[in-house]
């Protein structure tokens, strides 16, 4: 597609279930990035794939957050046992090398979680 | 610990008039700084950026100021136009050394541009 898609773009669960966050990158696109963005706060990095490797996970906030990536395409998000501090906009973005801030990479509209 | 930090929360400005969007922060490694700009229910999209070694970036209506010195930069908008009200975020990334992208935000600053 034209843009990075992620899906699905609201999702609202009970506290202690898991969730899995879809993310479609731009075709091409070696890097991807994962973010969240929880109320009234920045962006928060949380991890980052070079084709299908995580060089960088420092960002995940606990165990209970794991990420996936497979063809060097789409990647998965997974929060198991949700809390509600897991409430957050969960943002995918991608760029055609490492290093695209450069000239900045494209983010997908997000994933609004709410853990209830 | 917010090594990035966007201190006005919100901002209010009249149609034709400058806006002017600032950012501080801490970790002396970054060169590299970014706007972005998110709508309501979309990504945050690429606006500017501008490296340490300089201190002026310009894009039409967009310029961008570091003061290194000072750990600030500025978003300048001119003329503003009711189209720019969204939320800004700045970004900051330490190119130089292994860096891959991995961006550090601010908390973002609301811009209201009034018809």
């Amino acid at each position: 597609g034209a843009g990075v898609s992620q899906s699905p773009s609201n999702k609202v669960t009970e506290k202690g279930k898991d969730v899995e966050l879809r993310c479609d990158p731009i075709s091409g696109h070696t890097a991807l990035y994962w973010y969240r963005q929880r109320l009234g706060q920045g962006l928060e990095f949380l991890i980052y794939f070079q084709g299908n490797s995580a060089p960088d996970k420092s960002g995940l906030p606990s165990d209970r957050f794991s990420a996936e990536r497979t063809g060097e395409s789409v990647s998965t998000l997974t929060i198991q046992r949700t809390q509600q501090e897991d409430s957050a906009v969960y943002l995918c973005a991608s760029s055609l090398v490492p290093g695209g801030s450069f000239g900045g990479y494209t983010f997908g509209s997000g994933t609004r979680l709410t853990v209830v | 610990d917010q090594q990035v930090k966007q201190n006005s929360p919100s901002l209010s400005v009249q149609e034709g008039r400058i806006s002017i969007l600032n950012c501080d922060y801490t970790n002396s490694m970054f060169d590299y700084f970014l706007w972005y700009k998110k709508y309501p229910a979309e990504g945050p999209t690429f606006l500017i950026s501008i490296s340490s070694i300089k201190d002026k970036n310009e894009d039409g209506r967009f310029t961008v100021f570091l003061n290194k010195s000072a750990k600030h930069l500025s978003l300048h908008i001119v003329p503003s136009q009711p189209g720019d009200s969204a939320v800004y975020f700045c970004a900051a990334d330490n190119a130089g050394g292994t860096s891959y992208g991995k961006l550090t935000f601010g908390q973002g600053t609301i811009l209201t541009v009034h018809p």
